[in-house]
């Protein structure tokens, strides 16, 4: 089926550090959107792309709907402790129903205070 | 403000039993999903409403059931449950309108064994 490829699948940082992580498809989408899963709970919504080239921000968050609709980009300024998680970007094709979110595999964040 | 609620939070089965996985949302949202987690992997669609009385497949339909009688719950439905249902899994609501994001319970881990 579709996929999305997401990358790193994991990143070991240090506390104060940038981190940047993106996701890639051979298909065109019409929506991005990145989630955060803490351990034991279900994934929270951090930035929603609606439109190529759209650059959203959110506290110390960043996301990108890539010009070409086929990426996207999440970066994590200044990286605290509690930004450990693992980090999720979801498209949904052009015409697609609602039932064409597709997830990446995640990408793991680890922060060394 | 209770969001989306899934229960049982854990759940081990034996081979062959049957189990129903609770979710219900007080947002009042027209659209419902149903998603497996798991390890290393991004959420997998098994099912989705986008109304009372509406089912539709997602890409890993198999070995599950789904109805959606009121607008608030969308219970899932194992009736004889393989070690293969082993996973995480988690409900989402949505408004519905094209690219509105998913709103998710925290997950319900079952064991299969």
């Amino acid at each position: 089926g579709q996929q999305l490829n997401q990358s790193p699948q994991s990143m070991f940082i240090q506390e104060g550090e940038d981190v940047s992580m993106n996701c890639t498809s051979s298909s065109i989408f019409n929506t991005w959107l990145w989630y955060k899963q803490d351990p034991g709970e279900g994934p929270v919504l951090l930035i929603a792309l609606y439109k190529a080239g759209e650059l959203t921000s959110n506290g110390r968050l960043t996301a990108q709907f890539g010009i070409t609709r086929k990426d996207s980009f999440l970066n994590i300024s200044a990286s605290i402790p509690s930004d450990v998680g693992i980090y999720f970007c979801a498209g949904r094709k052009d015409g697609g129903s609602q039932g064409n979110l597709i997830f990446g595999k995640g990408t793991k964040l680890s922060v060394k205070p | 403000n209770a969001g989306v609620t899934q229960t049982p939070k854990f759940r081990i089965l034996k081979i062959g039993q049957s189990m129903t996985l609770q979710c219900t949302q007080d947002m009042n949202h027209n659209y419902m999903y149903w998603y497996r987690q798991d390890p290393g992997m991004g959420l997998k669609l098994i099912y989705y409403s986008v109304g009372a009385g509406i089912t539709d497949k997602g890409e890993v339909p198999n070995g599950y059931n789904v109805s959606r009688s009121t607008t608030e719950d969308f219970p899932l439905r194992l009736e004889l449950a393989a070690p293969s249902q082993t996973s995480v899994y988690f409900c989402a609501s949505s408004e519905g309108q094209p690219g509105s994001p998913l709103h998710f319970g925290n997950g319900t881990r079952l064991t299969v064994t």
